[in-house]
């Protein structure tokens, strides 16, 4: 049982945009940043996004994130089929003790 | 570019130790926390440690905690990960991945898997 919950999957057609939603409680989301990750079967996660809403270079703008109290969303717009792939979000919770927290993941199908 | 390898992972038996290794390159090592992360096969992530640039922070999960020690030697630009007591459940690739101290990692490594079967 993750301590972030995100839906299991979501699905929508190519060119279209989707969303990915991620809950948490005061002490981890409402209080820190949420970084997003994209995973590919057999591969290491790739940071999508930062600080909330920050992407990294070389990830494009179609990729976005915000935060509102103690939930957080992803949204990819212009849907690929190569953007078919397993979405984590994360955030720090320094309760009771300091620790990283990870949604369970999110299985994106493009139709 | 910056890399992180990841090394030390293979098969042990329960109630066994190991110990994983995770080298850094491409970027300034010393200034950075380093995190180790775990996937069980079919799983989500599941965070196991973190030690911050300068030693002085180390947080564990509690799930490892008193079992997992995480180390590192910024002149060898390492991370290491000692894993005692091991359980089935341990069974997972284990990923190092760099970041800044109190948010989640930045760039990851590729990771290296650890199977403890009897």
């Amino acid at each position: 049982q993750s301590v972030l919950t995100q839906p299991p999957s979501v699905s929508a057609a190519a060119g279209q945009k989707v969303t990915i939603s991620c809950s948490g409680s005061s002490s981890n989301i409402g209080s820190n940043f949420v970084f997003w990750y994209q995973q590919f079967p057999g591969t290491a996660p790739k940071l999508l996004i930062h600080d909330n809403n920050k992407r990294p270079s070389g990830i494009p703008d179609r990729f976005s994130g915000s935060k509102s109290g103690t939930s957080a969303t992803l949204g990819i717009t212009g849907l690929q089929t190569g953007d078919e792939a397993d979405y984590y979000c994360g955030t720090w919770d320094p309760n009771p003790s300091a620790h990283v927290v990870f949604g369970g993941g999110t299985k994106l199908t493009v139709l | 570019q910056v890399q992180l390898v990841e090394s030390g992972g293979g098969v042990v038996r329960p109630g066994r130790s190991l110990r994983l290794s995770c080298v850094g390159s491409g970027f300034n090592f010393r200034s950075y926390a380093v995190h180790w992360v775990r996937q069980a096969p079919g799983k989500g992530l599941e965070w196991v440690a973190v030690i911050s640039y300068d030693e002085t922070n180390k947080d564990y999960a509690d799930s490892v905690k008193g079992r997992f020690s995480i180390s590192r030697d910024n002149s060898k630009n390492t991370l290491y990960l000692q894993m005692n007591s091991l359980r089935a459940d341990d069974t997972a690739m284990y990923f190092c991945a760099r970041g800044i101290y109190g948010d989640p990692p930045l760039s990851w490594g590729q990771g290296t898997l650890v199977t403890v079967s009897s």
